[in-house]
């Protein structure tokens, strides 16, 4: 079975800094895709970027970037210029590129508290 | 990004009477549906996948009886907690994949808090 490991309970970063979050898996499989979700106070997820495993290329969106490392099984999320807006707790999920299997497998989580 | 709604977002009821929560996908249609459970600063715990006109697949260790799942249309699962104790009090997610995925990330609804008195 599938398992994403976040070993980092909780982050600080100051505003306007950049902080990185990592982010290990454990899989046999080749094909699959990876996200990092976002968690508010509001308590609503929200996904905040996506990898596809068989793109070598590491995705970014705008401030939020990932560091993909398909030999170390690695996926952590870097966050640039960071705001007040990002303290939340950040997830790190794993789904097969199997149809069968529609899962996704989520990390324990990261707290992430942006200090003015 | 595809919306999905869930109602209500917070519930307060008796020890013994059960409790139903509504997922609703309001721009696409949903063959399947996720229900999480959440603990304070805690991760995300699959309970079970709801099917459109079948059973739910239940995850192992959570009771069929107890958190009844339906999915009745393509927009619209339920939950219902039966007999709902002070140990069922949880936040309780659902989510659907929207044909929309680029790589079949899923769409969360606002989550439902139940307290049992």
């Amino acid at each position: 079975a599938q398992t994403v490991t976040q070993s980092q309970p909780e982050m600080s970063v100051q505003e306007a800094e950049t902080v990185t979050l990592s982010c290990t898996y454990d899989t046999s499989e080749s094909d699959y895709y990876l996200f990092w979700y976002k968690q508010p106070p509001s308590r609503q997820m929200i996904l905040v970027i996506r990898q596809e495993a068989y793109k070598q290329q590491n995705a970014t969106e705008n401030r939020f970037s990932v560091n993909f490392q398909k030999a170390a099984k690695s996926f952590s999320l870097k966050i640039s210029d960071s705001q007040l807006g990002d303290a939340a707790m950040y997830f790190c999920a794993y789904r097969s590129a199997r149809v069968v299997v529609n899962k996704l497998v989520f990390g324990a989580g990261t707290i992430l508290r942006v200090k003015s | 990004g595809a919306v999905v709604s869930q109602h209500p977002s917070r519930v307060i009821c008796k020890s013994g009477t059960s409790v139903k929560i509504e997922c609703r996908s309001l721009d696409f249609q949903a063959t399947t549906m996720f229900w999480y459970r959440q603990f304070p600063k805690q991760s995300l715990m699959l309970m079970a996948t709801s099917n459109e006109g079948s059973k739910a697949t239940y995850e192992q260790g959570v009771e069929k009886d107890k958190f009844l799942i339906n999915h009745a249309s393509l927009t619209l699962s339920t939950l219902t907690v039966t007999s709902a104790h002070p140990e069922d009090s949880s936040f309780y997610i659902c989510s659907a994949r929207s044909g929309r995925s680029v790589a079949g990330e899923l769409f969360f609804g606002e989550g439902s808090r139940l307290t049992v008195l």
